[in-house]
């Protein structure tokens, strides 16, 4: 079945020690979203690709980057995590179409935890 | 800016009965999208049902079904014969419509309601 995939589904790290996130999706869709959920919070999103031009958020702090290699990869890079950072990272696709764009399709997740 | 509510942060319904989760928003834009996803317990958000604001037909999916009241700004959830499968966090969300550029692909996510379904 065509989906979205996190991995690792579980992170820790260390305070102050980079962490990447990864997300593949088989949908062959051209927009990739990376939100962050707080717990008992709505997602929020930090930045999306379309295609290959990068979206950021303008409250999205600069500790946090993201690469898209190619159509179906795309990653959530946090440079020096600290406390507050320990979340739930959501990356979801959409595919744009000429009107508007489509909806947006979720993986799992991955639960970060920093120590 | 755009803005949606969800003003009851928790409820609780019977199983095999009907409950409707409210979501009011506040936007200019007079043609967008609204959602309803459903998050259960450490598990994947999916979508639940999707409205686009020019149709004044309610969307329906099986068991759910929307009242959508466009004027008033209103976008609530019904969920009948509940299950307790359906116990979850449930989100409504909006998106702006039109060609991609901008944050027209953002969605704008409600606080939640977080249902139980009881036995």
């Amino acid at each position: 079945d065509a989906m979205v995939i996190q991995n690792p589904r579980y992170q820790v790290t260390q305070f102050g020690k980079p962490v990447t996130l990864s997300c593949s999706q088989t949908l062959n869709h051209n927009v990739m979203y990376w939100y962050q959920q707080k717990s008992s919070q709505a997602p929020k999103l930090l930045f999306h690709y379309y295609d290959k031009d990068f979206n950021n958020e303008a409250d999205t702090p600069d500790n946090f980057q993201s690469r898209r290699p190619n159509t179906s990869f795309c990653f959530l890079d946090i440079r020096s995590p600290g406390l507050g950072d320990a979340a739930m990272y959501l990356c979801a696709t959409s595919r744009d179409r000429a009107g508007g764009t489509d909806t947006q399709y979720f993986g799992p997740g991955t639960r970060l935890t920093v120590l | 800016a755009q803005t949606v509510t969800q003003s009851q942060p928790e409820m609780s319904v019977q199983e095999a009965e009907t409950v409707t989760l409210s979501c009011t928003y506040d936007t200019s834009e007079s043609n967008y999208y609204l959602f309803w996803y459903k998050q259960p317990p450490s598990r994947q958000m999916i979508l639940v049902i999707r409205q686009e604001a020019y149709k004044q037909q309610n969307a329906t999916e099986n068991r759910f079904s929307v009242n959508f009241q466009k004027a008033a700004k209103s976008f609530s959830l019904k969920i009948s014969d509940s299950q307790l499968g359906d116990t979850a966090m449930y989100f409504c969300a909006f998106m702006k419509h039109g060609r991609y550029g901008g944050s027209q692909g953002n969605l704008i996510f409600g606080k939640g309601t977080k249902l139980s379904v009881k036995p």
